[in-house]
Formats: structure tokens, C-alpha cells, sequence
């Protein structure tokens, strides 16, 4: 199967504190795993991407957490600010890079200030 | 370095009509994806390009969408004869090489009325 699960459909965190996404694949050949950001009207960003062989890749307030064995990755944003509202999607591929990404639903965040 | 170039960035068509939607690559890219995105809905794969040739596309309807790459120009997704249900925001992304990231273009919203 190539889906990809996303979880939490929408966030509500207040300012400074830690925002969670969760993703879940089924498909072992899947050996890359982005994280995209994407505002209103426009098109999705990387914002932080990781392969399976670490379990973990911090750049900033963003952090990714890798599991391998139970086939699941997330998405941690510490200290969340207002200008970190938007929607959050995971990806992943079969082909080491962005070719034919499947991605999961999205996460609506919010971040109250 | 401009981005990834789409347009139109809105496109209204009446049912039966042709819509064709343009993206231009980051500079020096030569590989191109195309992917839509229905309302609350992650992005799905479509099409995977190279100049002149086409390499995946198994996320393309059967009929009534084609797309291209040419040697001069930028990449034509086309889809004749809409329908409502296609309406949906299309995004092409581009990168320079096979396994790295892939740059998103703001998407053409493409409305069927």
C-alpha cells in the first residue's frame, strides 16, 4: 500500500509551546520522509526531511522523530509562535528524493498567542 | 534565482472545455512533477517528467490528461473536456536531479463552473 496517515486533522496549541504531528506508512521500501509547511494559496515548502537510517534530525524548533520498526514518524515544534499556524503535511517516498511523494492529509495547525 | 514559475495562478473553464496549465522549473532543473490537490485533501501524485520524455506516470487519469515537457519551454499539463471534479489546485515542483528535494511552484486553482 502507498498511504500515508496523518494525525492530528487540526492543532490548537498556544504560544510557546509544543506543537505534535504524527505520521504512520505501511510501505517498507518508503526511504525518505519530508515534512512540508504551507500557507494559504500557496504552494508547500520543505521544511525538514529524514531518511531511515537516524532517528531523529533537529534543525531549530523543528524535530523529527523516526521509528523505523513501527513504521511511524513525527513532527515536533517547540516553542510554536502565531506565524507557525498553517497546514503541516508529511511525505514520503520510495526513491530517496522527492520523486512521486505520497503524502498524508495535513494538519491544520493554529497557534494561539 | 526565481522559483518554480506557474501560471495561470486562477483558471475558471466551463465544463467541456480545455484547461492548460504551465509551470517553468527553478533554473537549471530538468526534472518536473506535477501533483493536485483536492479541497482538505493532501497532494497526489501525477506525472513525473525529464525533458521530452516522460517518466512515471502512473498518477494520471486515463483519459482526458496529458502532459509535456519539451525541449524549449515549460511544462504543459493538459486536461480536455473538464469536469466539475477536477476542479482542484495543480502544483508542479522541480529539482535538479534524481534523490534531492523538489521545489514547489504557488499552484494553478483550477475552478470548473
Amino acid at each position: 500500500q502507498q498511504q500515508v496517515k496523518q494525525s492530528p486533522q487540526s492543532l490548537i496549541v498556544q504560544k510557546g509551546g509544543i506543537s505534535i504531528i504524527n505520521c504512520a506508512y505501511e510501505n517498507t521500501a518508503f526511504d525518505y520522509f519530508p515534512w512540508y509547511q504551507q500557507f494559504p494559496g500557496k504552494g508547500p515548502a520543505l521544511l525538514i526531511a529524514i531518511r531511515p537510517d537516524v532517528s531523529e534530525k533537529k534543525e531549530g524548533r523543528f524535530t523529527i522523530s523516526f521509528n523505523k520498526s513501527a513504521k511511524q514518524f513525527s513532527l515536533h515544534i517547540m516553542d510554536s509562535q502565531p506565524g507557525d499556524s498553517a497546514t503541516y503535511f508529511c511525505a514520503a517516498s520510495p526513491q530517496g528524493g522527492s520523486e512521486k511523494l505520497v503524502f498524508g492529509k495535513g494538519t491544520k495547525l493554529t497557534v494561539n498567542p | 534565482n526565481a522559483g518554480v514559475m506557474q501560471n495561470p495562478r486562477h483558471l475558471v473553464r466551463r465544463r467541456g472545455q480545455e484547461a492548460r496549465l504551465r509551470c517553468s522549473p527553478m533554473k537549471g532543473h530538468s526534472h518536473v512533477y506535477w501533483y493536485r490537490q483536492l479541497p482538505e485533501e493532501g497532494l497526489k501524485f501525477m506525472v513525473y517528467l525529464q525533458k521530452e520524455n516522460i517518466i512515471d506516470e502512473s498518477g494520471m487519469p486515463k483519459e482526458r490528461f496529458s502532459a509535456e515537457f519539451p525541449k524549449e519551454g515549460p511544462s504543459i499539463l493538459r486536461i480536455q473536456q473538464v469536469v466539475r471534479g477536477d476542479s482542484a489546485a495543480y502544483f508542479c515542483a522541480s529539482s535538479p536531479w534524481t534523490g534531492t528535494e523538489a521545489f514547489f511552484g504557488q499552484g494553478t486553482r483550477l475552478t470548473v463552473v
